[in-house]
């Protein structure tokens, strides 16, 4: 185990179209955390999970976004209709109870 | 409303000098701060926190409650300083991260 790791790296995407992101945490974390950083701005939360439960949602996260964390291991983030004020670096981050935040190296996305 | 300020986006120094990186924070209470950095091609990475009080790297940084202030220093400052730096605060019951826009931190030989 590496750390944690996203799947794409990259995703081009037209406008409207639908996008689905992969997080898998370091395997003993049960505490997972998605962000949002556009160019040029540190990361922004959008939302947080604690074993499959997603206890806190950011105002970032729209209707057209929806995150899931079915068995407590990896976690997806869906985003549908994808608008170009989308394009962003999506990061993942996850750690245990006490311990401070480790960061995947982020999914870049851009829609046309 | 919680915040944090980095109000430097470029900060470019020469080998061998010192460095001071601002970060300036919004908390009602009691605040843990953090320096995070990313170098190039490289994903997020801790530097410090406040309460270990430990120097990585050469880097400092103290926790100024008056000032509302958590810069970051480095006697002198060496080419493979040369990254992004994020200044952070956690934020409510979930621990998540308010993050500073970030200073990119070029060093010159």
């Amino acid at each position: 185990d590496t750390g944690v790791s996203q799947d794409p790296r990259h995703k081009i995407t037209k406008r409207g179209q639908n996008v689905t992101f992969r997080c898998d945490p370091i395997s003993e974390h049960n505490r997972l955390y998605w962000y949002r950083q556009t160019l040029g701005q540190g990361p922004e939360f959008l939302t947080y999970f604690q074993n499959e439960a997603q206890l806190e949602k950011s105002r970032l996260l729209s209707d057209r976004f929806s995150a899931e964390r079915p068995k407590g291991s990896f976690s997806t983030l869906e985003i549908q209709r994808t608008e170009q004020g989308d394009s962003a670096m999506y990061l993942c981050a996850s750690r245990k109870e006490g311990e401070t935040q480790y960061f995947g190296p982020g999914t870049r996305l851009l829609v046309l | 409303a919680q915040r944090v300020t980095q109000p430097e986006k470029l900060l470019s120094v020469f080998k061998g000098a010192p460095v001071e990186l601002k970060c300036n924070y919004s908390y009602s209470g009691s605040p843990e701060l953090f320096w995070y950095v990313q170098y190039s091609r490289q994903r997020l990475q801790l530097l410090l926190r406040h309460i270990s009080r430990e120097s990585i790297k050469g880097f400092t940084a103290d926790l100024n409650k008056g000032e509302t202030s958590f810069h970051l220093k480095k006697p002198f400052a060496q080419e493979e300083d040369s990254a992004m730096y994020y200044c952070a605060l956690i934020s409510g019951g979930y621990n998540k991260l308010i993050f500073g826009a970030g200073t990119r931190l070029a060093v010159h030989p």
